[in-house]
């Protein structure tokens, strides 16, 4: 059975420097990651997906990376500000059109101080 | 604007009392599932379905309903709440066909309270 693994589970740095989140998962055999974000109290919204045939998705400061071989995944974060403090979730889904939904890792809780 | 809607947003009831949590989307999306999730355990599948009269179980099914009779509404039922389903609800939505890449959207979620 799939598993994902997020670390770290909290991360809290100044605002302005550059991090990663990492994501593992312990079946290679996916057909996309999606990393999400989380407010407090609100609902996901998807940040970058990435097909198991890409190595990496941008979307502004954001970057998704994907090493399937080795079951990982990073998201960068560039010049990270106060109003990206959330909780990041990153999520495999096994086939397009398969029976199983996503699976899900924890969550790394980011905290960026002013 | 394209969105998944759930409501109630919050609700407390009490043990035994049937409650619907509906949800709906305007995408016009095929496929759809219900989560939840719980501190320390993170979000579990727990029913979905890839079409209209098509619904299958998820991870953790057990006390819920579900139906899908339009493409649009994909309503949970609780027949006979009890406090261990109290859990923050989702619902989410995605486009299966025409080469779409399966992208989910997710609604706000419901936070449910059982007593």
């Amino acid at each position: 059975k799939q598993e994902v693994t997020q670390i770290p589970a909290a991360l809290s740095v100044p605002e302005g420097e550059n991090l990663v989140l990492n994501c593992s998962f312990t079946d290679s055999a996916i057909y996309n990651l999606q990393w999400f974000r989380q407010d407090p109290g609100k609902g996901l919204t998807s940040l970058l997906l990435i097909q198991s045939s890409q190595r990496e998705q941008t979307s502004g400061r954001l970057n998704a990376s994907l090493d399937k071989s080795s079951g990982r995944s990073t998201l960068y974060i560039a010049a990270s500000q106060p109003g990206d403090s959330a909780t990041y979730l990153c999520a495999v889904k096994k086939s397009h059109w398969g029976a199983d939904g996503l699976t899900f890792g924890k969550g790394t809780h980011l905290i960026i101080q002013p | 604007e394209a969105q998944v809607t759930q409501n109630p947003r919050y609700l407390i009831t009490v043990t035994g009392k049937k409650l619907t949590v509906t949800c709906s989307q305007n995408m016009n999306h095929e496929y759809m599932s219900w989560y939840r999730q719980d501190p320390g355990l993170g979000l579990r599948q727990i029913y979905y379905s890839m079409n209209v009269e098509v619904t299958d179980k998820g991870d953790v099914p057990e006390g819920y309903k579900v139906s899908r009779k339009e493409k649009r509404n994909f309503p949970l039922i609780l027949e006979s709440p009890s406090p261990n389903q109290t859990s923050l609800y989702f619902c989410a939505s995605s486009l299966m066909t025409g080469g779409a890449s399966g992208e989910l959207f997710f609604g706000e979620g419901s936070r449910l309270t059982v007593l």
